[in-house]
């Protein structure tokens, strides 16, 4: 059974980069046809999506978080990444990872990772 | 970029049906049929319930139905459980601009 599963500090400091790793089990990142993202959830936000990769390197992100977002993969270690620049508090929320639900690049995100808390703040 | 709408709070009883409307425009759910919905219970991740407007993941029960007119998509569920009781949210592929995932606010529903 496929699983995705979310990890890095819960703390960042405003202005520098907040990172993220998603490590996935059950299933390899680079299996053709797969697409896998990153979205956040935060009470003043709401549900919003950041930014994904597909199984071939390409990357798609949110245009309001475009310039500060970068999504990459380790395909050896079965790993992608989230790197968002220049935080602010307005950045602080619960991080998910997910896989997209089908090869189709917008029919939503299945499954889920259980979500990070990350704190921007000095 | 605009969220989707959602009424803040449906109820409804045991056994019962419900909807939940999720209302954008043209350049989302009435231009795409990409709508998917999502249950989220405190403190867990969202659950993929629905997607492509109708479709079900494999795993989720039948009494979870989806459908669209015009701008509005609505997520069904009939005989209501207790279980059932969550935050339920809407998404869509937006073709506003650069494409890109927008999502409602979310409707919390309560089993009375």
């Amino acid at each position: 059974q496929l699983q995705v599963q979310e990890s890095g500090p819960g703390l960042a400091k405003p202005s520098e980069t907040l990172s993220l790793t998603c490590t996935v089990s059950g299933g390899s990142i680079n299996t053709r046809g797969f697409h896998w993202g990153w979205l956040r959830q935060s009470p003043g936000r709401g549900l919003e999506w950041i930014g994904s990769i597909s199984y071939s390197g390409n990357t798609h992100n949110n245009p309001s978080l475009n310039s500060r977002v970068t999504v990459s993969a380790d395909m050896s270690k079965n790993h992608f990444f989230l790197k968002l620049r220049s935080a602010t508090a307005a950045d602080t929320a619960t991080y998910f990872c997910a896989r997209h639900a089908t090869s189709d690049f917008w029919s939503g995100f299945d499954p889920w990772g259980q979500g990070t808390l990350v704190t921007v703040s000095s | 970029q605009s969220a989707l709408t959602q009424a803040a709070s449906v109820s409804g009883s045991l056994g019962q049906s419900i909807s939940i409307s999720c209302s954008g425009t043209s350049s989302d759910i009435g231009g795409h049929d990409y709508v998917s919905w999502y249950q989220q219970h405190p403190g867990k991740a969202p659950k993929l319930m629905i997607y492509e407007v109708t479709n079900r993941p494999s795993g989720v029960s039948g009494r979870f139905s989806g459908s669209k007119s015009g701008n509005t998509a609505s997520l069904t569920i009939s005989g209501l459980q207790a279980e059932d009781e969550a935050d339920y949210f809407c998404s869509s592929y937006s073709s506003s601009g650069i494409p890109h995932v927008i999502f409602g606010g979310g409707t919390r529903l309560t089993v009375l």
